[in-house]
């Protein structure tokens, strides 16, 4: 089982459509929650940190459950320019803090 | 402020040619890492260090080495090229713990024929 999990998608909505992204963690001593958004070639760029109670930016809600481990996102009203693919990231404490990601779920806004 | 810098942008190498991919932060982090991206198999690490002097290895270290020198620098060498070294190498930064973001390099194509 990857230590994290998330739909590939492509998950393709019209504009003003509202999606949700789910992610799944493995690692129980997990500590720090994150969504990185990633255009094509380009390189990933943190969209949010998230945190135990759920959080919010602009357009964008996340959320974490720690007993089921699991992380969402949600976007409303997408826009064109949220078209990228977006990654669950999960820091656990020791071993240098490191970083896991998953391997990502694609968003393409339509008109 | 420059950020993270990556050199080269792309690269082709033939099997068994070595090489070193530079990575460069003006941010003074501690936390550096190389990451590889293949398609389906999301960021993989490399290698990482917590600071000058100290470096470790992540999840997939074999072919490749690593030193941190200074803050500033953490370059990545492939000893002997092989084709399942192509990939898209990024170098990131961050400061130690808690929820810091994570900075990427514009990141380095390399093809290995």
């Amino acid at each position: 089982r990857k230590e994290v999990e998330q739909d590939p998608g492509p998950f393709n909505v019209p504009e003003g459509a509202t999606v949700a992204f789910n992610c799944t963690y493995s690692n129980s001593a997990s500590q720090s929650f994150f969504w990185y958004r990633q255009d094509c070639r380009k390189e990933p760029k943190l969209l949010m940190s998230v945190y135990s109670s759920g959080n919010e930016d602009g357009r964008f809600t996340a959320q974490l459950n720690r007993a089921s481990q699991y992380i969402s996102l949600l976007i409303r009203d997408s826009k064109l320019s949220d078209s990228a693919t977006y990654l669950c990231v999960v820091r656990a404490t020791g071993g240098g803090n490191k970083l896991t990601f998953g391997t990502g779920t694609q968003l393409k806004v339509e008109l | 402020n420059a950020g993270v810098t990556q050199t080269p942008k792309f690269q082709v190498l033939k099997t068994g040619q070595s090489m070193t991919l530079q990575c460069a932060q003006d941010m003074n982090h501690e936390y550096m890492s190389w990451y590889r991206q293949d398609p389906g198999m999301g960021l993989r690490l490399i290698h990482y260090s917590v600071g000058a002097g100290i470096t470790d290895q992540g999840e997939v270290p074999n072919g490749y080495n690593v030193s941190r020198s200074t803050t500033e620098d953490f370059p990545l060498r492939l000893l002997s090229a092989a084709p399942s070294q192509t990939s898209v190498y990024f170098c990131a930064t961050r400061r130690q713990g808690g929820h810091n973001e994570q900075f990427f390099g514009p990141g380095t194509r390399l093809t290995v024929l």
